[in-house]
């Protein structure tokens, strides 16, 4: 399976940036990125993807370096209710694009 | 649009029983995954359906569990007999992509304790 590298956890300020790296150098060109969000006692939600350019939504911003090999998933105003896991996937074409998890950065928001 | 249905939510049984979880998925939704999620980890594959057949049943514990799709809409995993190790929250989620880049959605899942 493609690896992607998280750490573990981060904290931020509520209505500041935030930003979720992910490294996954072993990408291959057709392999895309996703990001999906876990919030307490409920199941993952999708959150965005993306193959090679820059992707825009209403949750967030994904922004893909040019090589591929890492990626950052960036909350633009952390509120409360962002606190979650939150799992950057990579969908392997070879693989039929079935998700697998890692463990994921568990994303604290302090007031 | 209605979401992925899960029940139970919760489930307490004792080792050596057996259990069924049911889920609806999103109509029209071709594939449709089972995950297990045991407490602290990211979710885990068993079991993909591409409408009524198998596309990947690799990790799942082929002694004890079992699922079917009939029809291609609902989906039943089942665990006999079951194990305390079995303790996990059990999400099912579909997308309507086949093999594309399509979009999971996920249920809220149904959380089994093996007591």
């Amino acid at each position: 399976d493609a690896k992607t590298t998280q750490p573990n956890s981060m904290e931020s300020n509520e209505e500041e940036p935030v930003h979720l790296p992910c490294n996954h150098s072993t990408i291959s060109g057709t392999d895309y990125i996703h990001w999906y969000r876990q919030l307490p006692s409920q199941g993952p939600e999708y959150v965005i993807h993306g193959l090679t350019s820059n992707v825009n939504n209403r949750m967030a911003s994904l922004a893909i370096a040019e090589d591929r090999k890492s990626s950052t998933l960036i909350l633009h105003r952390a509120t409360l209710r962002d606190a979650a896991v939150y799992y950057c996937i990579l969908s392997v074409k070879a693989a039929g694009n079935k998700l697998t998890f890692g463990g994921g950065t568990r994303v604290l928001v302090k007031p | 649009e209605a979401g992925v249905a899960q029940s139970p939510r919760y489930k307490i049984i004792e080792k050596r029983q057996s259990v069924a979880f049911w889920c609806n998925p999103i109509s029209g939704h071709a594939t449709l995954y089972w995950y297990q999620q045991i407490l602290g980890q990211g979710p885990k594959l068993l079991i993909q359906f591409q409408n009524n057949g198998v596309v990947d049943d690799s990790q799942l514990p082929k002694d004890r569990f079992s699922a079917e799709r009939l029809k291609g809409v609902d989906s039943t995993l089942k665990i006999q007999p079951a194990k305390l190790e079995d303790s996990a929250v059990y999400l099912c989620a579909s997308s309507s992509s086949v093999r594309g880049t399509g979009v999971y959605t996920f249920g809220s899942g149904t959380r089994l304790t093996v007591v």
